[in-house]
């Protein structure tokens, strides 16, 4: 059945490397999240995406991180240069329209040196 | 602005008891409500949803809610609990805003512990 996958699983990393997080969205939908787990915060909304434009990522520390939908298939979420705080669990989720609900990746469990 | 607040952060049952797990919202427009499960080391799982129409909402594995607007309340309930029910669960509000872009809010999320 259609899933969202995500890439890689686990990252564990030095303080200062970039990291790249990849989603592939379900087939079809056009709205995508990326979202933060933390035992502190939460869960916690970084970035959208409709129809692979940018519509919100007010959540997102500007100067590290960054998100892009090269393509329909494909959303990345890129922190450079990664910091221990920045260790969380990183979700993606697509979205098929305004009245459905949001399928989530299995999460990239990040952890930063 | 848009909130969720989930008041008890761990919730226990006993096996075959009923249980509610608690949801209040705050929204400036009609509701759009959500309930999502999360299993240890999975992402979150789409539970049951509110947008318009009959109150009370049929979901999956058993599950049920019911929203309630003049307690501006969308709390999930099962009838009989099972132990593999163990999880975090979490309600979400939807955010529209006045461009017609939305976004999601989260509750901070509710163990439920069923006991053997």
């Amino acid at each position: 059945d259609a899933r969202v996958t995500q890439t890689p699983r686990d990252k564990v990393t030095e303080m200062g490397q970039e990291v790249t997080m990849r989603c592939q969205p379900i087939l079809g939908h056009n709205t995508v999240f990326w979202y933060r787990q933390t035992m502190m915060q939460g869960l916690e909304l970084l970035a959208y995406f409709r129809n692979r434009a940018p519509l919100d990522d007010s959540g997102m520390p500007k100067d590290r991180f960054s998100a892009e939908m090269p393509d329909a298939t494909l959303a990345t979420l890129k922190i450079q240069p990664s910091e221990p705080r920045d260790s969380a669990v990183y979700f993606c989720a697509s979205e098929g329209g305004k009245d459905n609900e949001q399928f989530f990746g299995p999460g990239t469990r990040l952890t930063v040196l | 602005a848009q909130s969720v607040a989930q008041p008890e952060d761990q919730v226990n049952v006993a096996e075959g008891n009923p249980l509610t797990v608690k949801c209040t919202y705050s929204v400036s427009g009609n509701p759009y409500l959500f309930w999502y499960v999360q299993y240890p080391n999975r992402g979150l799982q789409f539970l049951l949803k509110y947008i318009t129409g009959d109150n009370l909402v049929k979901g999956s594995y058993g599950f049920e809610a019911e929203f309630n607007k003049s307690q501006t309340s969308f709390h999930l309930k099962k009838p009989s609990a099972l132990v593999s029910d163990s999880a975090l669960y979490f309600c979400a509000v939807r955010d529209v805003f006045t461009s017609g872009t939305y976004k999601y809010i989260f509750g901070t999320g509710t163990r439920l512990k069923v006991l053997a």
